[in-house]
């Protein structure tokens, strides 16, 4: 059974910081990987999604990689500014029926 | 990217009434849409896939005479909460895929979100 692990749980850096977020699956056999970003009470906003064969994706100042082979991706965040603050989410997709298994999430606060 | 719609945002009813959800997809269309639930503080949790034209699929433990769901076309499925009880309270969010083969990378767009409180 494939389990999604986000380390850490919250995380709190000064503006202008750059920094990392981990995500971990017990099980490579990934279709596919996506980044999300949920403000307090909003919907989801799609970061970046991961193909199985790709290696790393960028979108702005945001970087996610990707080794199937050691289970884990990593979001890059770089010049953090206070409106990144958020909960970012990660989930893996085994399959072509596309359901997401998620991550708990790590909560995000930049201090300005 | 593509745009998943959901209303209503908030909902406010009392017990026992039965709540309405619709998520849309505006600017694609989706045979397969996903319902999720999110209590506060935790992850999103998978409640049931929405195959158009078809029957749903619930998850374990999810009711489906509770939870309806409804994806009459490849634009719109709807969730209603039958007898809606306080703790039912929670946000739903739905999210579709493109079933567009050149657009279909797997990606899932969502919707905003419905903040239901039962009284």
């Amino acid at each position: 059974k494939q389990e999604v692990t986000q380390i850490p749980a919250a995380l709190s850096v000064p503006e202008g910081e750059n920094l990392v977020l981990n995500c971990s699956f017990t099980d490579s056999a990934i279709y596919n990987l996506q980044w999300f970003r949920q403000d307090p009470g909003k919907g989801l906003t799609s970061l970046l999604l991961i193909q199985s064969s790709q290696r790393e994706q960028t979108s702005g100042r945001l970087n996610a990689s990707l080794d199937k082979s050691s289970g884990r991706s990593t979001l890059y965040i770089a010049a953090s500014q206070p409106g990144d603050s958020a909960t970012y989410l990660c989930a893996v997709t085994m399959d072509s029926n596309y359901q997401l298994i998620w991550g708990a999430g790590t909560k995000l606060i930049i201090k300005p | 990217g593509a745009v998943v719609s959901q209303h209503p945002s908030w909902v406010i009813c009392k017990s026992g009434t039965s709540v309405k959800i619709e998520c849309r997809s505006l600017d694609f269309q989706a045979t397969t849409m996903f319902w999720y639930r999110q209590f506060p503080k935790q992850s999103l949790m998978l409640m049931a896939t929405s195959n158009e034209g078809s029957k749903a699929t619930y998850e374990q433990g999810v009711e489906k005479d509770k939870f309806l769901i409804n994806h009459a076309s490849l634009t719109l499925s709807t969730l209603t909460v039958t007898s809606a009880h306080p703790e039912d309270s929670s946000f739903y969010i739905c999210s579709a895929r493109d079933r567009t083969p050149i657009a279909n990378t797997g990606e899932l767009f969502f919707g905003e979100g419905s903040r239901l409180t039962v009284l």
